[in-house]
């Protein structure tokens, strides 16, 4: 399973645009991108998953560059709910192959 | 939310005991996970089943057992509980590949004396 590597913590105010870098420099041909949030005392929740290029959905956007070895999590106008880990994954399509989750970065929006 | 409950959501017992945390889903989803979480480690996967019956060891099953005689339930066992085993407990499912997109539960809080 490749390794990822994020920051360990980020600050920002709300209203402000959040953008989490995550570097996987050995991904593989069938692994996806996916970013989890974490709230405290809560179990993981999924935000987004990526193969490559943009994925946008109603939460966040995902940028994921041509050579897929970093991909980029991308939070708009962040409020103080916002406040959380957010976890980096690559995770491989086949059968067997398990999540993997790191530190995580922790996310602290201010007023 | 995925339809998945954890209990008990705390528990406080005594070394040497045995412990059974349940996992229940109302998703019909064929995989379900126990994770562990600890400050400093992230979520660890313990035992995992990809169907009724069929379960396999995750990164961290030692002291550990688990089972699963219905789709919707899924067991974890510690059968001579341990201080070192002193965690939050996750349950996870995912419909598909075991991979990708996974349902986290509430969380059971543990507490090993």
């Amino acid at each position: 399973l490749a390794k990822t590597t994020q920051p360990i913590s980020m600050d920002s105010y709300e209203g402000q645009e959040v953008n989490i870098t995550c570097s996987h420099n050995n991904i593989a041909t069938n692994d996806y991108i996916t970013w989890y949030q974490q709230f405290p005392s809560q179990g993981p929740r999924f935000i987004i998953q990526g193969y490559k290029t943009k994925v946008t959905n109603e939460v966040a956007s995902l940028f994921i560059p041509a050579d897929r070895k970093s991909s980029t999590l991308s939070l708009p106008r962040v409020s103080l709910s916002d406040t959380a880990v957010y976890y980096c994954l690559v995770v491989s399509n086949n059968a067997g192959n398990m999540l993997t989750f790191g530190g995580g970065t922790r996310l602290m929006v201010k007023p | 939310d995925a339809g998945i409950t954890q209990s008990p959501r705390h528990k406080v017992t005594e070394t040497g005991t045995p412990v059974t945390l349940r996992c229940h889903q109302t998703e019909n989803h064929r995989y379900m996970y126990w994770y562990r979480q600890d400050p400093g480690h992230g979520l660890r996967l313990i035992h995992y089943s990809y169907g009724v019956k069929d379960t396999d060891k995750g990164e961290v099953s030692d002291g550990y057992s688990v089972s699963r005689s219905k789709t919707e339930d899924f067991l974890l066992t510690l059968e001579s509980a341990t201080s070192s085993q002193t965690s939050v407990y996750f349950c996870a499912i995912s419909e598909g590949l075991a991979g990708g997109t996974q349902y986290f539960g509430p969380g059971t809080r543990l507490l090993v004396l």
